[in-house]
């Protein structure tokens, strides 16, 4: 069976200290990767996507990056984070076609003071 | 364009009562529509997905959802509920690489 994993759980960080969260997939291939945003009282923000290695589109200008150097693990960076990178990060997996489901992970709570 | 709408971004029911979410969607293909739940620091869970097999869609934890084209509509039931299903509920329309989230119901179950 298929498995997500994302760490840390939780983060505080320093406004313009730098962030990595890693997200991994296990029991599948090929498999399209997705980072969300949950800021407090908003619904789900979708980030990045990537349907392969080094393949990503972003989905909103912002101060995150993302990077995917394997087949099964999607890493959301940034060099300097802002108060607004606050949030509850998620890291999803899908299959193929047709019925595009995703599947989540636990998620990253970040706190930028 | 693809697009869902849920309708109330706060329920409260009794626990026992019947729950009702709804959500409405637009898409000019036919659509794959999805339900997860999300419970407080965690991440979303599949509750159920119509894929056109069955207009009637059952769920995990007794929630069922019925596909109505004619309303563009999928809404969530469950007929009694239980204080475990205080949560937050995502209904969502599959697209080419990603899926259109709605901006969720919370829902409150009164003991």
């Amino acid at each position: 069976s298929q498995t997500i994993h994302q760490w840390p759980a939780t983060l505080v960080q320093p406004v313009g200290s730098p962030l990595s969260l890693e997200c991994t997939v296990e029991g599948t291939s090929n498999p399209n990767l997705y980072w969300y945003r949950q800021a407090a009282g908003r619904g789900l923000q979708l980030l990045f996507y990537s349907v392969g290695i080094g393949q990503i589109s972003s989905e909103v200008p912002q101060n995150l990056s993302a990077s995917r150097p394997q087949d099964r693990q999607f890493i959301l960076s940034s060099k300097k984070l802002l108060l607004s990178d606050s949030g509850f990060y998620l890291c999803a997996w899908r299959n193929g076609p047709p019925y595009n489901e995703q599947f989540f992970g636990p998620g990253t709570r970040l706190t930028v003071l | 364009a693809q697009s869902v709408t849920q309708l109330g971004s706060h329920v409260s029911v009794s626990e026992g009562a019947l729950v009702l979410l709804r959500c409405n969607y637009s898409s000019s293909v036919p659509p794959y529509l999805f339900w997860y739940v999300q419970y407080p620091n965690q991440g979303l869970q599949l509750l159920l997905k119509y894929t056109s097999a069955a207009t009637l869609v059952k769920g995990i934890n007794g929630f069922e959802a019925e596909f109505k084209k004619s309303e563009t509509s999928f809404h969530l039931t469950k007929p009694s509920a239980h204080m475990s299903d205080a949560a937050e509920y995502f209904c969502a329309l599959g697209g080419a690489n990603n899926l259109f989230f709605g901006t969720g119901t919370r829902l409150t179950v009164i003991p």
